[in-house]
């Protein structure tokens, strides 16, 4: 079966460098959504996106911005990178059924390392 | 806001035995998912298991079972037959449940703090 793909697994940047991260969620779910995890943290949400329009946001910084586009797949900016945004990134899909949410699936996740 | 609590840590059991995990959570939503997940080494996050408030039988996933006492604000998680493959970190998670698309049904999960499972030989 089809499974959410993230791209770049791995990214290292600067300090003050921007990165984009990229997801592409599995077909026909409707909802993404990025988690931020923190080394020996859980996961923390940053952002959603249903039917292509932000419909959460969690605690994520002003420096990040995330937008869904035509073909569902979603694109994390972050701009201004500080040594803090180091993380494991994660994107998870899911869609809205008839009864209700189903279950959000992830993605390999993105590892960020901002030196 | 809704609040999830893992009180253990780390948690440890021997190959075959069962252990059993604790979560506690917080909300005032009435309607509502509960969810286990496990995130191994390679630190992908894997679905285990999952309960829907409304309904009072335990989920059941092959060696994995649930105990959701919802009065109490309690699910935990029960693995059966421990396998060294069962290593990991398992996060106990809270989402709310909107049936209704557009009312702000995000789904957004929100997790506890994690329990580190280790399975000894």
């Amino acid at each position: 079966a089809a499974g959410v793909i993230q791209s770049p697994r791995h990214l290292i940047k600067e300090k003050r460098e921007t990165a984009t991260l990229k997801c592409y969620p599995i077909p026909r779910h409707d909802t993404v959504y990025w988690y931020q995890q923190g080394p020996g943290q859980d996961p923390q949400f940053l952002i959603s996106f249903y039917e292509k329009m932000q419909s959460d946001k969690g605690s994520i910084p002003d420096r990040f911005s995330a937008q869904q586009f035509s073909d569902y797949h979603s694109e994390l900016n972050m701009s201004s990178l500080e040594l803090g945004d180091s993380a494991l990134y994660f994107c998870a899909s899911s869609f809205l059924g008839t009864s209700g949410r189903f279950p959000q699936y992830f993605g390999p996740g993105t590892r960020l390392t901002v030196l | 806001a809704q609040t999830v609590t893992q009180s253990q840590p780390e948690m440890s059991v021997q190959e075959a035995e069962t252990v059993t995990l604790s979560c506690t959570y917080d909300t005032s939503e009435n309607n509502y998912y509960l969810f286990w997940y496990k995130q191994p080494p390679s630190r992908q996050m894997i679905l285990v298991i999952r309960q829907e408030a409304y309904k009072q039988q335990n989920a059941t996933e092959n060696r994995f079972s649930v105990n959701f006492q919802k009065a109490a604000k309690s699910f935990s998680l029960k693995i059966s037959d421990s396998q060294l493959g069962d290593t990991a970190m398992y996060f106990c998670a809270f989402m709310k449940h909107l049936s209704l698309a557009g009312s702000g049904n995000t789904g957004k999960l929100i997790f506890g703090q994690g329990t580190t499972l280790q399975v000894k030989p």
